[in-house]
């Protein structure tokens, strides 16, 4: 199956820093998702991204589809971003439609 | 988007018995999406819920264990039997939301199962 590597696995920052998440991806992909889970375990969708660059206030990312990796940038943090963020890959053909497959996350923490 | 609910949200459950997860979804979906999440780790799929056929398994989940029922359209469940210390986890279903992006997927709040 389709291979997903997050890095760095954990990050902690400052309030006010920024920061950028990998995600690489070993096969081609018609579906790219960033998420952020809460501490409750709700899953937030981010980004639906399978290529090209998007932008939602502090929040940005970029997949380059070409090259299989996908980048979330987080600026400006704020001690609410903390918490574990996925990337989640859907792999190109027809019996893989709707089916993610999920990074081992990136546990980011903010502090005050 | 899709807006998913789940009962129960959390549970504590003796080892041997079993619990049934519900899923419900505010419009018709085709598919729906059950996934695990172990403490400390990612979210696996283990099966797709099709409506009027048997759900198909991820390699490692078998029926017998998980079996699921699809109903109807808005409406999916999802048993874990003859539970073990090892099931507890959250267990969330996902189904593709009413975006431009027809495959884009959103999921349930999750249920936490524990296992004594």
């Amino acid at each position: 199956g389709i291979q997903v590597e997050q890095s760095p696995p954990d990050l902690i920052l400052q309030e006010g820093a920024n920061s950028t998440l990998r995600c690489n991806f070993s096969d081609s992909v018609n579906n790219l998702q960033w998420f952020h889970q809460n501490p409750w375990g709700q899953l937030i969708n981010l980004f639906y991204i399978p290529s090209g660059t998007k932008q939602n206030g502090r929040l940005s990312a970029t997949t380059v589809a070409t090259e299989r990796y996908s980048l979330l940038y987080i600026s400006s943090s704020q001690t609410t971003d903390s918490g574990v963020y996925f990337c989640a890959v859907e792999r190109s053909g027809g019996t893989s439609y709707g089916k993610l497959t999920f990074g081992q996350g990136t546990i980011l923490t903010v502090h005050p | 988007s899709a807006v998913i609910s789940q009962k129960p949200s959390r549970d504590i459950c003796q080892r041997g018995t079993s619990l049934t997860i519900q899923c419900q979804v505010d419009s018709q979906v085709t598919m729906m999406f059950w996934y695990r999440q172990q403490p400390g780790q990612s979210l696996t799929l283990i099966a797709t819920a099709n409506q009027g056929s048997e759900a198909t398994y991820e390699s490692g989940f078998v029926i017998d264990k998980f079996p699921i029922s699809r109903p109807n359209l808005t409406f999916s469940t999802l048993t874990v039997s003859n539970m073990s210390p090892e099931d507890s986890s959250i267990y969330l279903c996902s189904v593709e939301g009413r975006t431009s992006a027809y495959n884009e997927q959103f999921f349930g709040p999750g249920t936490r199962l524990t296992v004594l």
